[in-house]
């Protein structure tokens, strides 16, 4: 089956850290870019980052810069998310997706269900 | 850094042509991505770069794009349309647009 299961979201504290996955299986994951999404509570989509195929280039969105980490790994069809110094406005579904319009025209027809991410003391 | 801009809501009369707007600096000169997001699910692609439907979604979607606007179109409209619909391009890195509330009358 052709899918994207999130996982490794769940309540941190002001300043804390948190690991994100993203198991993608049914397509040949090395042959597409891949992306981190959000969605804050009754709020609108923001992209977070993305990554090349073959993790050559990695992109973050300026919110993100310098806490966020995207990787990943290839072997294992896995994605991730290393977010640090998390802030309270990081509260938000994340989700994962695969690119589909190649270099320079990224969209997304795959999408995961997502994962809460909830930073609260 | 690329804006765009959508309306908050768009209401259309059941059977009737809903069209979302979409609107940035020379649009025209990118490619111009929707998607339908529904309450508590994951976002659905439903026309990618202008004007070309996916695999599963109806005719009745279709997509422009010309100066400084995109258009989303949804022909007779369905109760099953409602949901939030997103623009999106790619400007060095992926925008998204802030999304239109279709209510369907």
């Amino acid at each position: 089956e052709v899918q994207l299961v999130e996982s490794g979201g769940g309540l941190v504290q002001p300043g804390g850290s948190l690991r994100l996955s993203c198991a993608a299986s049914g397509f040949t994951f090395n042959n597409h870019a891949m992306t981190w999404v959000r969605q804050a509570p009754g709020k609108g989509l923001e992209w977070v980052s993305g990554i090349s195929s073959s993790a050559g280039h990695t992109y973050e969105a300026d919110s993100v810069k310098g806490r966020f980490t995207i990787s990943r790994d290839n072997s294992k069809d896995t994605l991730y998310l290393q977010m640090n110094s998390l802030r309270a406005e990081d509260t938000a579904v994340y989700y994962c997706a695969k690119d589909n319009g190649g270099s320079g025209d990224w969209y997304f027809d795959l999408w995961g269900r997502g994962t809460l991410v909830t930073v609260s003391s | 850094s690329y804006e765009l801009t959508q309306p908050l809501s768009v209401s259309v009369a059941l059977g009737q042509t809903a069209r979302i707007t979409c609107g940035g600096n020379d649009i025209v000169t990118k490619n111009v991505h929707w998607y339908q997001q529904k309450p508590g699910q994951a976002p659905v692609v439903v026309i990618y770069r202008d004007d070309n439907r996916p695999s599963g979604i109806p005719e009745r979607f279709s997509g422009s794009n010309s100066g400084n606007t995109a258009t989303l179109t949804i022909s007779r409209a369905q109760a099953g349309d409602e949901a939030v619909y997103y623009c999106q391009v790619w400007d060095t890195i992926v925008v998204f647009g802030g999304g239109t509330e279709l209510t369907v009358l």
